[in-house]
């Protein structure tokens, strides 16, 4: 079976400091795998997804994500935060039989300023 | 190009009624899912359509609930009669084809007092 830990239920940074949302996963086979962000009062948006290709995957607003295999980690990182980044970001796993998504528990992102 | 829509944002409900959760998909897209977030868990999958036909309804709580997509358009979630522990977000999302990446709508908060 497949399921997704996120290591942090809240993450607190300054504004113009990197970010870090660590993701671990776990797969009976090759995942396809994805962030997603979820701002105040509106819905999911897809921040980037990996399939199998380049092992390191930017997306939108500066985001960008790494595949290791090894480590079985998907970890979502920005060099530099932005007051409009805080939101909740899930770490996200698809089951490629059933195109069923399975969520991590999810990482509300705190931006001090 | 719409995204997916969901109608109410919000409902709230007495126990023992009945709720019925609408959604339009992106047009075009024959895929469409239901997950719902209970309060301080994960967001789970509900079912998928592919079309107008039930693809995979594993994640439906009980019979409570029951979900249809007439002619493969719209589709609609009830649940009668709604329980506490059907409080929580509705979110419908929709994808082209076999295509993985799913497109999200707002989401229905449902609180059932």
């Amino acid at each position: 079976a497949q399921s997704v830990t996120q290591l942090d239920s809240h993450v607190s940074v300054s504004e113009g400091t990197p970010v870090l949302l660590r993701c671990n996963y776990s797969s009976s086979y090759s995942p396809s795998l994805f962030w997603y962000v979820q701002h105040p009062n509106k819905g999911l948006q897809l921040l980037l997804k990996y399939t199998s290709a380049a092992t390191l995957v930017k997306g939108i607003n500066g985001f960008e994500a790494e595949f290791k295999k090894s480590e079985t980690s998907f970890h979502l990182t920005k060099p530099s935060a932005h007051m409009s980044d805080a939101a909740e970001y899930f770490c996200v796993v698809s089951d490629n039989s059933n195109y069923q998504l399975i969520w991590g528990a999810g990482t509300k992102l705190i931006i001090k300023p | 190009e719409a995204g997916v829509t969901q109608f109410p944002s919000h409902s709230v409900i007495e126990k023992g009624q009945t709720v019925t959760l609408r959604c339009d998909p992106i047009s075009g897209h024959d895929n469409l899912y239901w997950y719902r977030r209970v309060m301080g868990k994960e967001i789970k999958f509900l079912l998928h359509f592919v079309k107008e036909s039930k693809q995979d309804e594993s994640g439906m709580p009980n019979n409570r609930f029951l979900a249809e997509r007439t002619g493969g358009t719209y589709s609609t979630l009830k649940v009668q009669p709604a329980e506490l522990e059907d409080s929580g977000v509705y979110f419908c999302a929709s994808s082209p084809g076999l295509a993985i990446e799913q497109y999200f709508g707002p989401g229905t908060r449902l609180t059932v007092t």
